[in-house]
């Protein structure tokens, strides 16, 4: 079972520059979401989506769009990267809203020059 | 505003020791309660949660954690660590007002000395 997968696993950016990072799953699930992890801070909620069609900001949404155009993807784009944005990227989904047991990713490590 | 706390950014302790990680939380209504262990370069995998009901709860690999409300935490324990069990330990609690979003807490690094 493939679960959550996030590609790449690895990107180095320059400051400025654009790209997305790619989030799947195959669970059927409604609910799928975007976290950084940043050392000493936990994981904070980047953006959420509770179906297609509908996303919205979590705590740390500056810099970051994303859209739901199917059940199965949540890409989450960044537009002109910043060094502030070197972190780990997860991607994680579960069913029946955020009660349940969230699946995440490997995690996508992002570093910006 | 609502909180997770981990007041341990470390812990060690020797294996087959016991263990007790806190977790003590900021939020007005009932909350959702979870624990979730990071192995390196590894994604999140959940550990247990509370929702409602018996305040002791059992997890996987042997873990447990008790919710205690007049003092708003969470703690995890296990009466005798492994050497695998060495990871990161994050606390998190839903806000059903937001979605029912996770917060996490900052986490807790586990070392287990042989």
């Amino acid at each position: 079972n493939a679960g959550v997968t996030q590609t790449p696993k690895f990107q180095v950016l320059k400051t400025g520059q654009s790209m997305t990072l790619q989030c799947a799953q195959d669970m059927n699930h409604e609910y799928m979401s975007w976290y950084r992890q940043d050392p000493g801070m936990g994981l904070r909620l980047i953006h959420y989506s509770v179906g297609a069609g509908i996303t919205d900001q979590g705590e740390v949404p500056n810099g970051y769009n994303v859209s739901r155009s199917t059940t199965e993807d949540f890409p989450l784009r960044l537009l002109s990267a910043a060094p502030s944005q070197t972190s780990v990227y997860f991607c994680a989904s579960t069913s029946g809203g955020n009660t349940g047991e969230l699946f995440f990713g490997e995690g996508s490590r992002l570093t910006v020059l | 505003a609502q909180s997770v706390t981990q007041p341990d950014i470390h812990i060690t302790v020797s294996e087959g020791a016991s263990l007790e990680l806190r977790c003590n939380y900021s939020y007005g209504a009932t909350p959702y309660l979870f624990w979730y262990v990071q192995s390196p370069g590894q994604g999140l995998q959940l550990l247990l949660k509370y929702f409602s009901g018996d305040t002791l709860v059992q997890g996987i690999k042997g873990f447990e954690a008790e919710f205690k409300r007049s003092q708003s935490s969470f703690n995890l324990r296990k009466p005798s660590v492994h050497w695998s069990d060495a990871a990161e330990y994050f606390c998190a609690v839903a806000l059903m007002e937001y979605g029912n979003k996770l917060v996490f807490g900052a986490g807790t690094i586990l070392r287990v000395k042989s």
